[in-house]
């Protein structure tokens, strides 16, 4: 079975500070990750994906993150925060369920709050 | 076009009601998904439409009724809810389900009373 863990669930930084959301996950095959971003009352945004190639991923917003496999994680980092930054980040997985169907497993996600 | 969208953006029903949330989109995905999402949690899996036929139901309850009537819409018929179904309902779009990545549409938030 397939899982991930956000090791964080509330990530308080001053503004202009660096942060790191991390990420780890758990599968036997072959993984594909996706971090997405979710602003009070909106839907989710798609932030970066690493599906093969450069373990390196630039997404929106100056996020990138860096996928390791010897460590299982994903985690997402910005070397400055801004205020508008606050939101829900979400980690997901993508696994195939059976058949043809791809499904996204989520992390619990991780509220970051960017203060003043 | 790039966009996914949902109707209404707020529902307020009572338990008896019959109401139906809409999904739309214009980027020739052939893959539609469903998800419940309540507060503090990440959004939970309902159903999946691949190419208009139903492919996956996360054992839903039956009060909650899919139909996908072309390959742009999606809408989700509900009758006869709980107040516990109260939450964010998010649609989402893949090109196929075979595709890896979905993007999500601004979610209708459902108040059931």
């Amino acid at each position: 079975a397939q899982s991930v863990t956000q090791l964080d669930s509330q990530v308080p930084v001053f503004e202009e500070a660096p942060v790191e959301l991390r990420c780890n996950y758990s599968s036997s095959v072959s993984v594909y990750l996706f971090w997405y971003v979710q602003y009070p009352n909106q839907g989710l945004q798609l932030l970066l994906k690493y599906l093969s190639g450069s373990t390196l991923v630039k997404g929106i917003n100056g996020f990138e993150a860096e996928f390791n496999k010897s460590q299982t994680s994903f985690h997402l980092r910005k070397p400055s925060v801004h205020i508008s930054d606050t939101a829900e980040y979400f980690c997901a997985v993508s696994m195939n369920s059976g058949g043809s169907n791809y499904k996204l497993t989520f992390g619990k996600g991780t509220l970051l709050t960017v203060n003043p | 076009d790039t966009e996914v969208t949902q109707t209404p953006k707020h529902l307020v029903m009572g338990m008896t009601n019959k109401k139906s949330l809409k999904c739309e989109q214009h980027m020739g995905h052939r893959a539609m998904y469903w998800y419940k999402q309540k507060a503090k949690k990440p959004p939970e899996l309902m159903f999946v439409y691949s190419y208009e036929k139903l492919s996956i139901n996360e054992s839903v309850p039956s009060r909650f009724s899919p139909e996908c009537p072309n390959s742009s819409l999606l809408n989700l018929h509900l009758h006869a809810l709980q107040p516990e179904d109260s939450a964010l309902y998010l649609c989402a779009s893949s090109p196929s389900a075979f595709h890896y990545e979905q993007y999500f549409g601004p979610g209708t938030r459902l108040t059931v009373t």
